[in-house]
């Protein structure tokens, strides 16, 4: 069975601490793609990253950064200094091509900076 | 360039009523999704079309959901005999091809009375 946990329900932290968010996944799939959106209180999901099952380097950009762990099945999400703007629901997402590429999400975090 | 649209952004009918939502996904992609997102849920597949053809209707609830994609460009989604527990947020959603990532729109909040 393909699924994406995601086991924190609500974050709280006050602005300029670190954060991270947990993604773990579960597939049979050894060709797979994990993904992370953003969905601020406007409603819409905004792409954050996509990184494929053989690509485990992790990836910096600005204060985000992800870190892949195959041996985990966790793709985990931390954000650096974090800032009231960074306050929304985040998605983990996973898509495989024996499952035409649909996404199976998370239940998502709901991320809440304090100023 | 213009993102993914979808009209109208919120429909309230009454429960039997026939609905339409129209997704416009960004030019040039192939791949449309659509999904549902019940409140504090993450959102859940419901059919994906490749070009003008249904690759995976999978996610359709019922036979009442249906979805067409004519010409490859904009699809809507119609439900037919509308339930309360059809109450949700409608997400359509579009790739450049398969496995890239898909690029979503405001969604329509769609409630049944």
């Amino acid at each position: 069975a393909q699924k994406v946990t995601q086991a924190q329900t609500e974050i709280s932290v006050v602005e300029k601490e670190d954060v991270t968010l947990d993604c773990v996944y579960e597939t049979r799939d050894t060709t797979y793609y994990l993904f992370w959106y953003k969905q601020p209180p406007s409603g819409e999901l905004v792409f954050l990253i996509r990184r494929n099952s053989f690509d485990e380097q992790n990836e910096i950009s600005g204060r985000y950064s992800w870190n892949f762990q195959k041996s985990t099945s966790s793709f985990n999400f931390t954000i650096t200094a974090s800032q009231v703007v960074d306050s929304a629901v985040y998605f983990c997402a996973l898509s495989m091509p024996s499952g035409t590429y649909k996404y199976i999400f998370g239940t998502g975090t709901r991320l809440k900076v304090l100023a | 360039g213009a993102g993914v649209s979808q009209t109208p952004s919120n429909k309230v009918t009454e429960k039997g009523k026939y609905v339409e939502l129209r997704c416009d996904p960004i030019s040039g992609h192939t791949a449309l999704y659509w999904y549902r997102q019940s409140l504090g849920q993450g959102p859940e597949f419901l059919i994906y079309f490749q070009g003008t053809g249904a690759a995976d209707d999978s996610g359709l609830p019922n036979d009442r959901f249906f979805a067409v994609r004519p010409e490859g460009s904009v699809s809507t989604l119609k439900i037919q005999r509308t339930e309360r527990g059809d109450s949700a947020v409608y997400l359509c959603a579009s790739s450049l091809r398969e496995g890239h990532e898909q690029f979503f729109g405001p969604g329509t909040r769609l409630t049944v009375l």
